[in-house]
């Protein structure tokens, strides 16, 4: 069945340094790979998506990579600040074609950025 | 602009009971979708509903339930609840039938 590993569970990286998730999905059909930050007691929140047309995408601090051949995707934060501390969610999904926006997310990595 | 509001935001439930969660999404979307996440766990895909028809359900019981109002608010709606029911219940709304989902900030269940 459809299924997202991701990697590593927990995270701790000193303030200043780059952190690096990494997703694999089962699904060949996934073409919506979006990655969301959830602080505790909070709602998962966007913080960048890729779609299966593009190789990779940047946003500030953020950047994520995607390999369809090897059904991997990551996420990359730089120069890392304590307010990145959270739990990271990737996710993967089929958009178009009259499919739902399911999303399979994996299991979290709980990043925490010491000062 | 309001986000996507759920209500209650915390309840507690005895076993057997049953309950219903409520869910109003960003004004313009008309899908909604719901989640489960229990603690530790990524959200688990339960249903969406794209303009009041249900498009896509997740590896639930039939003791889940949902259904979408013609405002597209949504409620689900979970019977003969159990222990392992309880989770954050999170609804996400998002403007077409892909694309990004917009969370809501989630309804606590704990089920005694």
């Amino acid at each position: 069945g459809e299924n997202v590993e991701q990697h590593p569970s927990t995270l701790s990286v000193q303030e200043g340094d780059s952190a690096v998730i990494k997703c694999t999905y089962s699904d060949s059909a996934s073409n919506y790979f979006p990655w969301y930050k959830q602080e505790l007691g909070k709602r998962p929140q966007l913080i960048i998506d890729i779609r299966s047309n593009v190789g990779e995408k940047k946003d500030q601090r953020i950047a994520v990579t995607l390999n369809k051949t090897a059904k991997h995707f990551s996420l990359h934060i730089t120069e890392t600040q304590p307010e990145d501390s959270a739990v990271y969610f990737c996710a993967a999904s089929k958009l178009g074609g009259g499919a739902t926006n399911k999303l399979i997310f994996g299991t979290g990595t709980l990043l925490a950025v010491q000062p | 602009d309001a986000g996507v509001t759920q209500s209650p935001t915390h309840l507690i439930k005895t076993r057997g009971q049953q309950v219903t969660l409520r869910c109003s999404p960003i004004s313009g979307h008309k899908s909604v979708s719901w989640y489960q996440q229990v603690l530790g766990q990524g959200p688990q895909f339960i249903f969406q509903y794209y303009e009041k028809e249900e498009r896509g359900r997740g590896n639930f019981p039939d003791r889940f339930s949902a259904r979408q109002f013609p405002n597209y608010s949504s409620e689900l709606n979970v019977n003969a609840l159990l222990l392992g029911d309880s989770a954050l219940y999170l609804c996400a709304s998002s403007p077409i039938n892909t694309g990004e989902l917009f969370f809501g900030e989630g309804s606590r269940l704990t089920v005694l």
